[in-house]
């Protein structure tokens, strides 16, 4: 059974600070996602990792994904207060047409 | 991007009833849809993969008599709790892949009086 694994679970900072948000995953696989979520409202798709090494960058985020150790990192630069949502990191067991195995979500909140 | 709409957006409906929901591709054909349920404060779980003209392959611990999945044609696949319980109340969201990541749709919030 596919297992993922964020930490922290919850994350409050200040505006300006760095963070790193991360995701680990029990079996093997060739894409991870990453999926921003506000209160009330559904998932907005922020990235999908597609190989080992991979790295994308959107803004004040930066994700990566090394498949080797089953490790996925979303980094924010810079927290603005906008940034303030869940993040959830996913995982398709079996390639891209497969549905996802999500992991807890982080919390984010960041300060003023 | 790709447009994944649903239909209602919110269902209050009493115990006992059945509840259809709809979820659209817009702008693409899906020939795989997926049904994932949210419960507040919690993150998705995966119920059922929805395929175009064949039966819904469900996920282990999902009732397929109670959660009843219809993918007709390439952009429409439907979701109907049937004798819906209190404990039903939930997010669902459904999701297709036009490309190469899952888009989602905006979720049906249920509750079940």
């Amino acid at each position: 059974e596919l297992k993922v694994e964020q930490n922290p679970l919850f994350l409050s900072m200040q505006e300006g600070k760095n963070y790193t948000i991360y995701c680990n995953y029990s079996t093997t696989s060739d894409r991870l996602y990453w999926y921003r979520q506000d209160p009330g409202k559904s998932l907005e798709s922020l990235f999908v990792l597609l190989s080992n090494g991979a790295v994308k960058q959107e803004g004040r985020l930066m994700a990566s994904l090394d498949t080797k150790a089953r490790l996925s990192t979303l980094h924010i630069t810079a927290a603005v207060h906008d940034l303030s949502a869940t993040y959830f990191c996913a995982v398709a067991p079996g390639g891209g047409a497969d549905g996802l195995t999500f992991g807890k979500g982080t919390h984010l909140i960041i300060q003023p | 991007g790709a447009v994944v709409s649903q239909h209602p957006s919110w269902v209050i409906c009493k115990s006992g009833t059945s509840v259809k929901i709809e979820c659209r591709s817009l702008d693409f054909q899906a020939t795989t849809m997926f049904w994932y349920r949210q419960f507040p404060k919690q993150s998705l779980m995966l119920m059922a993969t929805s395929n175009e003209g064949s039966k819904a392959t469900y996920e282990q611990g999902v009732e397929k008599d109670k959660f009843l999945i219809n993918h007709a044609s390439l952009t429409l696949s439907t979701l109907t709790v049937t004798s819906a319980h209190p404990e039903d109340s939930s997010f669902y969201i459904c999701s297709a892949i036009p490309v190469e990541t899952q888009y989602f749709g905006p979720g049906t919030r249920l509750l079940v009086l």
